[in-house]
């Protein structure tokens, strides 16, 4: 079974521009997370999708969004780029929403903001 | 006070003995404890998951969770090199499916 699928694998941007990352999840699994990772502020959460809701979102601002489509697929957009938004973004399926589903996580995408 | 509590490390053990890893929760009302190990440049890995109270085995690992005291740990058994990463403890409230992180404890396996 194929694993999560976050595409581009890097990213390099300027400040001010937009992005969209992309996740495929496992097959068969309706929740899709996305998280920040960075050494100073380790994994944060972004927000999750089930079913093409948003059910959770984090404390970020409202220039990061995301969606999700009918066949599970996520988009991430993060507008007017920081050079603090310079992180490896992490997707991450589960089964179904709930705290009892465990979730598991693509190999991300490294952006670079210059 | 962070929610989820790891003690950074490095934790250095000898080929062969058991690591002990440690992690506290803020939130009396989680339910659901996650440990994942992380390679250097990799992503997260889950390794094990409990709910309930008491001890769970797998292979070489044991979760342990006390809710009264609001403590989780992971227990590595037989350490080898290859255990050598980050293992971070991750915790889920009431209100759903977000995960709360810890900081993560980097473990060194020397041969």
């Amino acid at each position: 079974k194929a694993g999560v699928t976050q595409t581009p694998r890097y990213l390099i941007k300027t400040r001010g521009q937009q992005v969209t990352l992309s996740c495929s999840p496992i097959s068969g699994h309706r929740s899709v997370s996305w998280y920040q990772q960075t050494p100073g502020q380790g994994l944060q959460f972004l927000f999750e999708y089930f079913s093409e809701t948003q059910r959770n979102k984090g404390n970020f601002p409202g220039r990061f969004s995301g969606r999700q489509f009918s066949n599970s697929r996520s988009e991430m957009n993060v507008s007017t780029l920081e050079l603090g938004d310079s992180a490896l973004y992490l997707c991450a399926s589960s089964l179904v929403t709930g705290s009892s589903s465990p979730l598991h996580f693509g190999n991300g995408t490294r952006l670079t903001v210059t | 006070q962070k929610e989820v509590e790891q003690n950074s490390g490095p934790l250095s053990v000898p080929e062969g003995a058991i690591a002990s890893l440690n992690c506290t929760y803020s939130d009396r009302g989680s339910q659901s404890f996650f440990w994942y190990r992380q390679y250097s440049g990799k992503s997260p890995e889950l390794i094990m998951f409990i709910y309930s109270n008491g001890d769970k085995e797998d292979g070489r690992f044991t979760a342990q969770l006390n809710k009264a005291s609001q403590y989780v740990s992971l227990l590595i058994r037989d350490s080898q090199p290859s255990d050598s990463a980050t293992y971070l403890c991750a915790v889920t409230g009431a209100a759903g499916n977000k995960l709360t992180f810890g900081g993560g404890t980097r473990v060194l396996v020397k041969p």
